[in-house]
C-alpha cells in the first residue's frame, strides 16, 4: 500500500544552519508529494508540494524535488531561523481517485539561537 | 476568512466513557476529511465525506467510531467507549473540489 517514511527526530540546530529532512514514498502510479508543517499551538499547514517528476516545491526558503528514481522527496533549507521551529511531516496523495493524505511520522526541528 | 476550527481543543476522558469531537470546515468547502495521529506515530486518514456523504470510510479503526456530517456543514466524530489506545490528536481538514486540504488545530484526546 502506499507509504511515506520519514527522517526521524528530534533534530536540533542551531540558527543559520543547514537543513535535510529525508522522506521517502513507496506508491502505486504518481502520486504527488507535499511538506506540511506544524508550528505549536497551530493546524498544519501546507509548506510546499510537487505534482510530477522532477518538479521543485519551494517556499519560505525550504525546498524539496520529486525524484522518481530515487521515490524521494527530502525538505532542504540552506539557512534555518528559529522561527522554523515546528514538527514537519512529509505527505502523499494519490492522483486519482481518493484524496486522502497518507503521511509520514513527523520530524520535530528544534532551532537555537 | 475563519479557517478549520475544531472543538474541543483537549479532552481528557476515562476508559468506557463517550466523546465526540466537532469540526467546522471552512465555509463552502464539499470536502472534510478526519485524521489521527497516535503518540509519535504517523498521521492517519480516517474518513472522507464530500458535503454529507461518506465517500471514504476505510481509515476508520473500528465500529467504536461514528463521523456524522450533519447537512454537509459541521461534522462531528464519537467516540463510544472510548478506549486507552484511541488516544491521540485527531485533526479534521476541509478542501473545496479536488484542491488541497485545510486544517484545523487539532483535539487532543486522553483516554485513562
Amino acid at each position: 500500500g502506499d507509504s511515506v517514511t520519514q527522517m526521524e527526530g528530534p533534530v536540533t540546530l542551531s540558527e543559520e544552519a543547514f537543513l535535510t529532512i529525508n522522506c521517502t514514498y513507496t506508491a502505486t502510479g504518481y502520486p504527488s508529494l507535499f511538506w506540511y508543517v506544524q508550528y505549536p499551538g497551530e493546524g498544519l499547514q501546507l509548506l510546499l508540494k510537487a505534482t510530477k517528476a522532477d518538479d521543485k516545491g519551494s517556499n519560505k526558503g525550504f525546498e524539496a524535488t520529486y525524484r522518481k528514481e530515487t521515490t524521494s522527496f527530502h525538505l532542504e533549507k540552506g539557512s534555518v531561523q528559529v522561527s522554523d521551529s515546528a514538527v514537519y511531516f512529509c505527505a502523499l496523495a494519490r492522483q486519482t481517485g481518493a484524496n486522502n493524505l497518507f503521511f509520514g511520522t513527523g520530524t520535530r526541528l528544534t532551532v537555537i539561537p | 476568512e475563519a479557517g478549520v476550527t475544531q472543538f474541543p481543543s483537549h479532552s481528557v476522558i476515562e476508559k468506557g466513557q463517550t466523546v465526540t469531537l466537532r469540526c467546522d470546515p471552512i465555509s463552502g468547502h464539499d470536502n472534510l476529511y478526519w485524521y489521527r495521529r497516535v503518540m509519535g506515530k504517523e498521521i492517519k486518514f480516517l474518513l472522507h465525506f464530500v458535503k454529507e456523504s461518506k465517500q471514504d470510510e476505510s481509515g476508520m479503526p473500528n465500529n467504536r467510531f461514528l463521523a456524522e456530517r450533519t447537512g454537509g456543514t459541521y461534522s462531528t466524530l464519537k467516540v463510544q467507549p472510548a478506549e486507552l489506545e484511541d488516544s491521540g490528536v485527531y485533526f479534521c481538514a476541509s478542501s473545496p473540489l479536488s484542491a488541497k486540504q485545510f486544517f484545523g488545530p487539532g483535539t487532543r484526546l486522553t483516554v485513562l
